[in-house]
């Protein structure tokens, strides 16, 4: 059973479209996130959420709006796509309120290439 | 602002080797500190997670240690493999309810 999954693995599209990232996580966590790993590796913070209220929001262009219907799901809608779009994306959850000993688990990463 | 440094970028030993990957943080406030292995066109895998108040963590050959007042972490692989191949990051948690901050990573390759 995978614990965090994230749809699709790959997404190839034009600029200007708008496309959606969907993250399912059945680990009963509390908090999932949105990370950004870019053509350099570099993995950077994008969005948390916990129990679907979002606390956390990085400075990320407004085309990107995450949505989390149920503490299970969050999904990654981008408007507008721009070249500099291209990335791989990871979804992520933990569970706060265990303490300090509560590890990150990842999804397999969904690679968004922009052409 | 939380910054993480890793030292080296890549790192390549033959192998049976011992081997330590250094992190570097620049604010020692921190919640925990986690190591993670990324396989190519994969996730990330957590390894070991050091909480504040420890000072190492031990998994089969890893052992991570963690020095807060001088903000660093150390990653020692024994007895290295080619399986062991792989980009390791480093990532600190500043507090409860924050994102983890990653390090861009060291890229072992292990030569048999």
């Amino acid at each position: 059973d995978t614990a965090v999954s994230q749809t699709p693995k790959y997404l190839v599209t034009q600029m200007g479209n708008d496309k959606s990232i969907k993250c399912e996580q059945n680990l009963g966590h509390d908090t999932m996130y949105w990370y950004k790993q870019d053509s350099k590796k570099f993995l950077k913070i994008m969005f948390s959420y916990n129990n679907k209220e979002l606390i956390i929001n990085e400075t990320v262009p407004n085309r990107f709006s995450p949505k989390s219907p149920d503490k299970a799901h969050l999904n990654l809608h981008i408007n507008s796509l721009e070249l500099g779009d291209s990335a791989v994306y990871f979804c992520a959850s933990s569970q706060d309120g265990r303490g300090p000993s509560s590890k990150l688990f990842f999804g397999s990463g969904t690679q968004l290439s922009v052409l | 602002k939380q910054e993480v440094t890793q030292i080296p970028a890549a790192l390549s030993v033959p192998e049976g080797e011992n081997l330590v990957l250094n992190c570097s943080f620049t604010d020692s406030a921190i919640y925990n500190l986690q190591w993670f292995r990324q396989d190519p066109g994969k996730g990330l895998t957590s390894l070991l997670l050091i909480q504040s108040s420890q000072r190492e963590q031990t998994s089969g050959r890893l052992n991570a240690s963690l020095d807060k007042s001088s903000g660093r972490s150390t990653l020692y692989i024994a007895a290295s493999q080619p399986g062991d191949s792989a980009t390791y990051l480093c990532a600190v948690k500043g507090q409860a309810g924050t994102a983890l901050i990653f390090g861009k990573g060291t890229t072992l390759s292990v030569s048999s």
